[in-house]
């Protein structure tokens, strides 16, 4: 049975470049989330994905930042052209319903250069 | 919309020792609270949580949580801690009826165990 999975553990980018995190639910879950976690700083709600669908990107940056979850394969959190302040730790959680207990991945760690 | 404080960043104890990490919410509904916890490089884990019923929730590994109306807290504790326990400890809110990304986490604490 296993968990969130995301991949990679940690990723390097120079200010400029693009981030690509991937993070496949936990079988048979069709809602994922995604938080960034700031240094020193507890986990800020992102975007809400059903498959297919934005449900709520309400936590997300306008500019740079984009996320997919599609019909088939991971959900992909994409960040365009990082700057410093994009490092942080990525979670990515799943869950069966909306109500649903919500099962964490293990994060990305994205450092920018 | 929901609030969390927690009140301490760090807290270093003993082995043994009993420890309490705070929380305090703020919210205008009834709410749900949980306890996460994130080992280092992990991701967070489901702690315990307070739904209904008793106001005084426990985990298998002898955690437990009080939550308390009046006082809008939701204060971690274990009577004696183990080095295994070394973890950040993250409180979180959510408003009856909201869906799941509306979980607001606090700041974190993070437990320090020494021997």
């Amino acid at each position: 049975n296993a968990g969130v999975m995301q991949n990679p553990r940690h990723l390097v980018r120079r200010r400029g470049q693009e981030a690509r995190l991937r993070c496949s639910p936990v079988k048979g879950h069709s809602h994922v989330y995604w938080y960034r976690q700031l240094p020193e700083e507890g986990l800020k709600f992102m975007v809400y994905l059903q498959k297919e669908n934005i449900i709520d990107e309400s936590g997300m940056p306008k500019e740079r930042f984009s996320a997919e979850f599609p019909k088939e394969g991971p959900s992909i959190l994409r960040i365009q052209q990082v700057v410093r302040g994009d490092s942080a730790a990525y979670f990515c959680a799943s869950s069966q319903h909306w109500e649903s207990p919500l099962h964490f991945g293990n994060g990305t760690r994205l450092t920018v250069t | 919309a929901q609030s969390v404080t927690q009140l301490d960043s760090q807290v270093p104890v003993f082995e043994e020792a009993p420890v309490e990490l705070r929380c305090n919410y703020s919210s205008s509904v009834s709410v749900y609270l949980f306890w996460y916890v994130q080992y280092p490089n992990q991701g967070l884990q489901l702690l315990l949580k307070y739904l209904s019923g008793s106001t005084l929730v426990k985990s298998i590994n002898g955690f437990e949580a009080e939550f308390n109306k009046s006082q809008t807290s939701f204060h971690l504790r274990k009577p004696s801690v183990h080095i295994s326990d070394t973890a950040e400890y993250f409180c979180a809110v959510i408003g009856l009826g909201q869906g799941a990304q509306k979980l607001v986490f606090g700041q974190g604490t993070r437990l320090t165990i020494n021997p």
